[in-house]
């Protein structure tokens, strides 16, 4: 069964101390990991796509990694502006283009900081 | 700000009323979705709709009836709502169905006395 799970549930940092969210995911096949980010009582915005191990994306103080089993949002010196809940999707190649739901979130690190 | 834009914000109705969410984009994509969201869970996926066509129902009770009248627009219907379908509701559109790139509206806020 596929499965994504992202670790910690709840992260407090002061501005400017750097730190690393954490998306593990069980699929058959990854097609896709997706970072999102949500502000309380808003809609999630999308922040970034990763296809495959290795690549890296980045906006400005956020940094994507994926590797075959996790991926990292890297927050390098924070500001209380990132401060919001962050949640990770992941697309599996069996169920694309099928007629199940085509994501698999977790259910997300919040992140606050403070000044 | 937003390109997906859904009215109302808020919405308060009692379990015999009928009610409506709307939904609407113009960044020219083609596949829309209702997304229903509990305060500290992920969005929950409820319907999609590709090209105008429903082509995804994740076993909705009937009470939510939801309709795609062009591509730019997506409606969800209520009725006879129950106090447990309080609840964000989200839509998002995407440029096509099998991406995982969402454009997520801000919600609606429905509470179900």
């Amino acid at each position: 069964e596929d499965q994504v799970t992202q670790s910690p549930e709840a992260l407090r940092l002061q501005e400017g101390e750097s730190s690393s969210l954490n998306c593990s995911y069980t699929v058959s096949g990854l097609r896709g990991l997706f970072w999102y980010r949500q502000d309380p009582g808003k809609g999630p915005e999308f922040l970034f796509t990763l296809y495959s191990a290795g690549e890296e994306k980045e906006k400005e103080r956020l940094k994507a990694t994926l590797t075959k089993k996790e991926s990292f949002l890297h927050i390098t010196a924070p500001k209380p502006e990132d401060s919001a809940t962050y949640l990770c999707a992941v697309q599996d190649y069996k169920l694309y283009g099928g007629s199940q739901g085509n994501l698999i979130f977790g259910k997300g690190t919040k992140l606050s900081v403070k000044p | 700000d937003t390109e997906v834009t859904q009215t109302p914000k808020h919405l308060v109705m009692g379990m015999t009323n009928k009610k409506s969410l709307k939904c609407e984009q113009h960044m020219g994509h083609r596949a829309m979705y209702w997304y229903k969201q509990k305060a500290k869970k992920p969005p929950e996926l409820m319907f999609v709709y590709s090209y105008e066509k429903l082509s995804i129902n994740e076993s909705v009770p009937s009470r939510f009836s939801p309709e795609c009248p062009n591509s730019s627009l997506l409606n969800l219907h209520l009725h006879a709502l129950q106090p447990e379908d309080s609840a964000l509701y989200l839509c998002a559109s995407s440029r096509g169905q099998n991406t995982g790139e969402l454009f997520f509206g801000e919600g609606s806020r429905l509470t179900v006395l």
